[in-house]
């Protein structure tokens, strides 16, 4: 079935460090893929996403590309904030818009 | 713009005991999916509901079940409390049904089996 495996955290990073949180998948067919963020106490946002092969999803400095030959999806920030500290998923569409998810990887970023 | 309102936040409840969960989704949305959230399992999907039906439906037991409403309001129910069950629920509403619907989530409700 569909899947998807993310890096283990904790990231541990010092502000302004480069930022990489791999993700690759398992799907039948071509889903969309996304990324989301969950800040403490909070649900998840979504933070950016791709619907086809070779497209770049784009937010808040965080980007993102789709890569049907590799089944990849990996989140990249070129320059860390204190405030991007939080946990982050990446998930596949499922049937409908059900969304299937990693497990998750937190980030703490530190001054 | 109201975002998506999952009530109530906390709830205790003791194992064999049933308990019902409420969304409101953004208003004009009306798709609603529900998540169960663990620390061992990671995020899991329940179910999604579409103009009051259920569209699909995630790997869980009976005891698990849901329904909308005419508003596009939905809630959740778990019959039989066991341990296990205990969880942060997520609902999240989509305008639209498809794969490239962005899903807005609620901010959880956090029940503990005792």
């Amino acid at each position: 079935g569909n899947s998807v495996t993310q890096m283990e955290g904790p990231v541990t990073l010092s502000e302004e460090a480069f930022l990489t949180i791999n993700c690759t998948y398992t799907a039948t067919g071509y889903p969309s893929l996304f990324w989301y963020v969950q800040y403490p106490g909070e649900g998840l946002q979504l933070l950016l996403k791709a619907t086809k092969a070779d497209d770049k999803g784009s937010n808040k400095g965080f980007e993102a590309t789709y890569r049907k030959e590799t089944t990849s999806f990996h989140l990249e920030k070129g320059s860390v904030q204190v405030s991007d500290s939080a946990v982050y998923f990446c998930a596949l569409s499922g049937a409908g818009t059900a969304l299937i998810f990693g497990k998750g990887t937190t980030l703490s970023v530190s001054s | 713009k109201a975002g998506v309102t999952q009530t109530p936040r906390y709830l205790i409840k003791t194992r064999g005991q049933q308990v019902t969960l409420s969304c409101s989704p953004i208003s004009g949305h009306r798709s609603v999916s529900w998540y169960q959230q663990t620390p061992g399992q990671g995020l899991q999907f329940l179910f999604e509901y579409f103009s009051e039906t259920q569209r699909n439906k995630g790997n869980f037991p009976g005891r698990f079940s849901g329904r909308q409403f005419s508003n596009s309001r939905s809630e959740m129910n778990v019959s039989t409390l066991e341990l296990g069950d205990s969880a942060l629920y997520l609902c999240a509403s989509s305008s639209l049904q498809g794969r490239d619907t962005e899903a807005f989530f609620g901010q959880g409700t956090r029940l503990t089996v005792v």
